[in-house]
């Protein structure tokens, strides 16, 4: 079973930034977060990762609550493209598998 | 930038029929994975592979499932014959597999094989 809970579906404004939270309280100590996104009828993509600071990269900022039971990825200008499912996933590195949940299905209103 | 490849993108066949993908990771990756998900949930792990290794393979179902790497590059799965719940999204993804940390260990995707079984 998945790890982390997410909310089903979220609308964002095009041009604002698109905050998702994802609730981990389960964390243990060596998991990081990782965040993936899928398109419609594309295979998943890798946005970023973490474990208990904050990171940012090209693509989005991810903000780790500093009890690690919970975190928020930030798109900071969403656009249309944006438009997919997110997958907040934990686990251990090392060539563990990833376990997805249903993630959230993030809609951009133009 | 690199990406992993995969063939067919999409695949309409007849139950009882086999069926076979393939997948053809980033250059150096050691480590390959294929995924199925069915329409609204998540990607599930199939099977994984260290260079030639099968590495887990506990959720494919060894009765109509097979999937090899040859020589630790690219891969097949196949499957015979196929049932109508076959029916899915076939992902490979691929990592460098060097333990090297978290930032070494992303696994990136490939475009997937949607599979449709008539």
């Amino acid at each position: 079973d998945a790890k982390t809970t997410q909310p089903p579906s979220m609308d964002c404004a095009e041009g604002r930034a698109a905050n998702l939270p994802c609730n981990h309280s389960t964390i243990s100590g060596n998991e990081y977060v990782y965040w993936y996104r899928q398109i419609h009828s594309q295979g998943p993509q890798y946005i970023i990762h973490g474990l208990k600071n904050n990171e940012t990269n090209e693509m989005a900022s991810l903000i780790i609550t500093e009890d690690r039971k919970s975190s928020t990825l930030i798109l900071p200008h969403a656009t249309l493209r944006d438009t997919a499912v997110y997958y907040c996933i934990v686990r251990v590195f090392g060539n563990e598998k990833l376990t997805f949940g249903t993630g959230t299905r993030l809609t951009i209103i133009p | 930038e690199a990406e992993v490849a995969q063939s067919p993108r999409y695949k309409i066949t007849e139950k009882s029929q086999a069926v076979a993908f393939w997948c053809d990771p980033i250059s150096g990756h050691a480590t390959l994975y294929w995924y199925r998900q069915i329409l609204g949930q998540g990607p599930e792990l199939l099977v994984q592979f260290q260079d030639e290794s099968v590495v887990d393979d506990s959720q494919l179902p060894k009765d109509r499932f097979s999937a090899e790497r040859l020589k630790g590059v690219d891969s097949t799965l196949k499957i015979q014959p196929a049932e109508l719940g076959d029916s899915a999204m076939y992902l490979c993804a691929s990592s460098s597999g060097t333990s090297g940390g978290p930032d070494t260990d992303t696994q990136y995707f490939g475009p997937g094989t949607r599979l449709t079984v008539l």
